[in-house]
């Protein structure tokens, strides 16, 4: 069945750079069919889209955090990665990644992420 | 881009019908049917349960409906149970991007 399981460092300090990781199992990566996206949310605050990625490498993401944001994909380890620099504490969230079909289908369970020294 | 607007808080009481609205712009929801809504409890991570305005995934209850006019667009829930209390997210392409509500709290009186 498939299964998305997001790893990284919990504690980050302020202007250094977050990098998560999110391991897929249970489909295949290199499936024309799905985008793969990530998505956080601030502790009791909303959703935002950070960005997606197709298995080309092909990436789209969020106007906000565009300068800082860096989303790839290893098709032969199954894994998407997020990098987000110069990091603050408006960046502590969970963070999400999810299959994206016809929506954001399928997500991970998500990783929390302080910001703090 | 602006977050998408839902109303912060809906309730209801067990067996009744409640509506969340979403309303955006001509340049999201008003331009593409890629409308979505997510449910989300405490804790966890969100389901899609609506996706293309009006479309449920298979093993979402048909109590659950949605609906799209113009730059809003909107979640039924019939037949409110006290499972449904969670948080409810819209969601809608803008293009390339994505933007969702702010989420809507759901209680069951």
């Amino acid at each position: 069945q498939l299964q998305l399981q997001e790893s990284g460092p919990g504690l980050v300090k302020p202007s250094e750079t977050l990098s998560l990781t999110c391991t897929v199992s249970g489909a295949s990566i290199s499936s024309g069919s799905y985008f793969w996206g990530w998505v956080r949310q601030p502790p009791g605050k909303g959703l935002e889209w950070i960005g997606s990625i197709y298995y080309s490498g092909s990436t789209t993401y969020n106007v906000s955090l565009k300068s800082r944001v860096t989303i790839s994909v290893d098709t032969s380890t199954s894994q998407v990665s997020l990098r987000l620099t110069s990091v603050t504490a408006a960046d502590t969230s969970v963070y999400y990644c999810a299959m994206m079909k016809r929506g954001f289908d399928f997500w991970g369970q998500g990783a929390l992420v302080t910001v703090s020294s | 881009q602006s977050a998408l607007t839902q109303p912060a808080s809906v309730s209801g009481s067990p067996g009744q019908s409640i509506t969340i609205s979403c309303t955006g712009t001509s340049s999201d929801i008003g331009s593409y049917n890629l409308v979505s809504w997510y449910q989300q409890y405490p804790g966890k991570a969100p389901k899609l349960l609506i996706y293309e305005a009006n479309r449920r995934p298979s093993g979402v209850s048909n109590r659950f409906s949605g609906s799209k006019s113009d730059n809003t667009a909107s979640l039924t829930i019939s037949g409110l149970q006290a499972e449904d209390e969670a948080d409810y997210y819209c969601c809608s392409s803008a293009g390339s991007d994505w933007i969702f509500g702010g989420g809507t709290k759901v209680t069951v009186l």
